[in-house]
């Protein structure tokens, strides 16, 4: 299985912040990545799909970039609706696997 | 709009079949664009792809879970439904039913079931 490392596992930001989230992949998966953001209690929600395509109805505060094993994903001036967490996805190869998640709280 | 919506018990005994239906509205499970996945999230977990129906039938499956998972598909009625058999309390999980979209060759979850929480326990 391809392993996919996130990291921070958390971090605190306050509304109006830049923030990075990085994803590494254990071997090239090319573009094939996909990040989703999650509310509590709810489903997650695709923002990116190969790696820097934003998915449709997504604002563009959001952006993805990265190949082979080294992805990112960047709110540029967080909204208080933004807080939540966020998983990575790679798509390359069965079985699909996910990042462990990064949770953007509030400072 | 694609909407998904997971129904099933949410208490399984251990040793039991755990058995779950998506139910789709706004699409039709036999388009052939798209793959239709199940996924679980443990609680305070990270996610776990469980394995995926085609609309001509064909199955993919997590090795880790291969020997213990079934999804199924009803045309007539637009559901696909996931069966894990010989539960433990490790599959306590909330349980997802999405939409895997597959285009230019590019693969994502885009629709996603509100999800159901199964608890295995006697």
């Amino acid at each position: 299985d391809i392993q996919m490392t996130q990291s921070p596992s958390s971090l605190s930001a306050s509304v109006g912040d830049r923030v990075t989230i990085t994803c590494r992949a254990s071997q090239s998966i090319s573009g094939y990545l996909n990040w989703y953001q999650q509310k509590p209690g709810k489903a997650p929600k695709l923002l990116i799909y190969a790696a820097s395509s934003l998915q449709s109805g997504v604002p563009s505060r959001f952006s993805g970039s990265g190949s082979g094993t080294d992805f990112t994903l960047t709110i540029t001036s967080l909204q208080p609706e933004d807080f939540a967490s966020y998983f990575c996805q790679e798509s390359y190869r069965t079985p699909w696997t996910f990042g462990q998640g990064t949770k953007v709280e509030i400072k | 709009q694609v909407q998904l919506q997971e129904s099933g018990p949410g208490l399984v005994r251990p040793s039991q079949t755990l058995s779950l239906t998506c139910t789709v509205s706004g699409d039709s499970i036999s388009s052939g664009d798209y793959y239709w996945s199940w996924i679980r999230q443990h609680p305070g977990k990270g996610l776990e792809w469980i394995g995926y129906i085609y609309y001509s039938g064909s199955t993919y499956f997590n090795p880790s879970l291969k020997s213990r998972v079934t999804i199924s598909a009803d045309t007539s009625k637009n559901q696909f439904s996931l069966k894990l058999s010989s539960v433990t309390a490790a599959d306590t999980a909330v349980y997802y039913c999405a939409r895997v979209l597959y285009s230019s060759g590019w693969r994502r979850f885009d629709y996603w079931g509100q999800g159901t929480l199964v608890t295995v326990s006697s």
